[in-house]
This record gives C-alpha cells, sequence and structure tokens, in this order.
C-alpha cells in the first residue's frame, strides 16, 4: 500500500462549480497536511497547512483532514479558470519526514 | 519577500558533462532538498539537508552530488553518471510551522 494515495485525473469541471479533490495515507504517524498547487513548469506553492482533523478555511479554498479514516480533502468554490493546476497532497510527520501524493490535474472550463 | 531562488530557469546540459543547479534561500530554514518531477512520477527525493555540512541521500541519490557549506545555499550537481537527467528540479527548504516552500524550478535538458 503506497504511503499517500491521490488521483492524477485529469478532472474537468465547468467554472463555478464546486472542486473536490481528495488524498488517503496510510500511516496514522502523520500529523500536518498540506495542499500546494502547481502551474505548468512553476514550483508548488502552499495552499492549505493544518494539523488537526476538521475543516479549514481561506477564501474559497476549504481543506479537510479526517485522521480516523485517513482522509484528507481541498474543496474550491466558485471554481476559476485560473485556478486551473495540478493540485499535491502532502503529508508529515513529527520528524518532518514529508510524502507527497503524486498530484491531480484539473481543468476548470470556461 | 522571502523566498528560494533557483537558477538558471533553463538548462542545457551535453553528454558526459557535470552540471551544477543553483539554489539560495532567505528564508533561515535549517533544513533544504531537492526534488526531481518526471511526469506522472510526482516529486521524487534527490538529496536532503537538515544542517550545514551535514546531508543525506534520498531515494534517487545516484549520479547526483550536492554540498552545504552555508546555511542559504544547497547547490546540486548533476554529473556525467547520471544517465537519464532530463527533468524538472526543485529545490525547496522546510519549516515545522509553515511546512515546505519551493523554488521555481531549473528544467534541465540534454543536447
Amino acid at each position: 500500500q503506497k504511503e499517500v494515495e491521490q488521483d492524477p485525473g485529469p478532472l474537468s469541471v465547468p467554472e463555478g462549480a464546486i472542486v473536490s479533490l481528495n488524498c488517503t495515507y496510510s500511516n496514522s504517524a502523520f500529523q500536518y497536511f498540506m495542499w500546494y498547487r502547481q502551474y505548468s513548469r512553476k514550483g508548488p506553492e502552499l495552499l492549505m497547512y493544518t494539523y488537526s482533523s476538521g475543516n479549514k478555511e481561506d477564501g474559497r479554498f476549504t481543506a479537510q483532514v479526517d485522521k480516523s479514516s485517513k482522509y484528507i480533502s481541498l474543496f474550491i468554490r466558485d471554481s476559476q479558470p485560473s485556478d486551473s493546476a495540478t493540485y499535491l497532497c502532502a503529508v508529515m510527520n513529527r520528524d518532518d519526514k514529508i510524502i507527497f501524493g503524486k498530484g491531480t490535474r484539473l481543468h476548470i472550463l470556461p | 519577500d522571502g523566498g528560494i531562488t533557483q537558477s538558471p530557469k533553463y538548462l542545457f546540459r551535453k553528454e558526459g558533462q557535470n552540471v551544477t543547479l543553483s539554489c539560495e534561500q532567505n528564508l533561515n530554514h535549517d533544513a533544504m532538498y531537492w526534488y526531481r518531477q518526471d511526469p506522472g512520477q510526482g516529486l521524487r527525493l534527490i538529496y536532503y539537508s537538515q544542517i550545514v555540512n551535514d546531508f543525506q541521500k534520498g531515494d534517487i541519490a545516484e549520479g547526483y552530488s550536492v554540498s552545504r557549506e552555508k546555511k542559504e545555499s544547497f547547490p546540486l550537481t548533476v554529473t556525467s553518471a547520471q544517465k537519464n537527467p532530463t527533468a524538472f528540479y526543485l529545490c525547496a527548504s522546510s519549516s515545522r510551522y509553515y511546512g515546505y516552500t519551493f523554488g521555481s524550478g531549473t528544467r534541465l535538458t540534454v543536447v
């Protein structure tokens, strides 16, 4: 079983729709959870960083963590064409060991 | 503004040539990393350094070398022993409180 699993997509949704991106992880030692956005030919940029179960909201983005089922999600409301990118989830333990998902390619259709 | 600067953005290497990719950070982070990104394969760790003058091999270190003489700098050398070096290379630094911060990447192509 891979430590972090993420559907590679591509995921295509119409502009204005709610987007749901998900990852599962296998090791309960992971305590910190991140979502990165990566545009083509650019480095990943941190979108959300959380270390507890529950929801964290920042503008149109909501990160959700369910430690009991080892499931993390990113929701994007009112999606825009500029949200088209690859989204990587990441999990990290207390020793700062980080595992990245392989990324989901998202296309927002105008 | 604090961040990570990678240079050059594009690099071309001839067969049998060593090339060095630069990575500089002004975030005062102790830990720095080099990743390689290939289509469909995600991020793969090449080397990492948690403190000056110390570094560790990652999952795909063969054909690469690094140094960490200063806290701010972590250059990566792609040697002629790396048989398939064409890829997108990303440098990162980390903090427990702010996660990983990435540079904008260097695209290396063998010609």
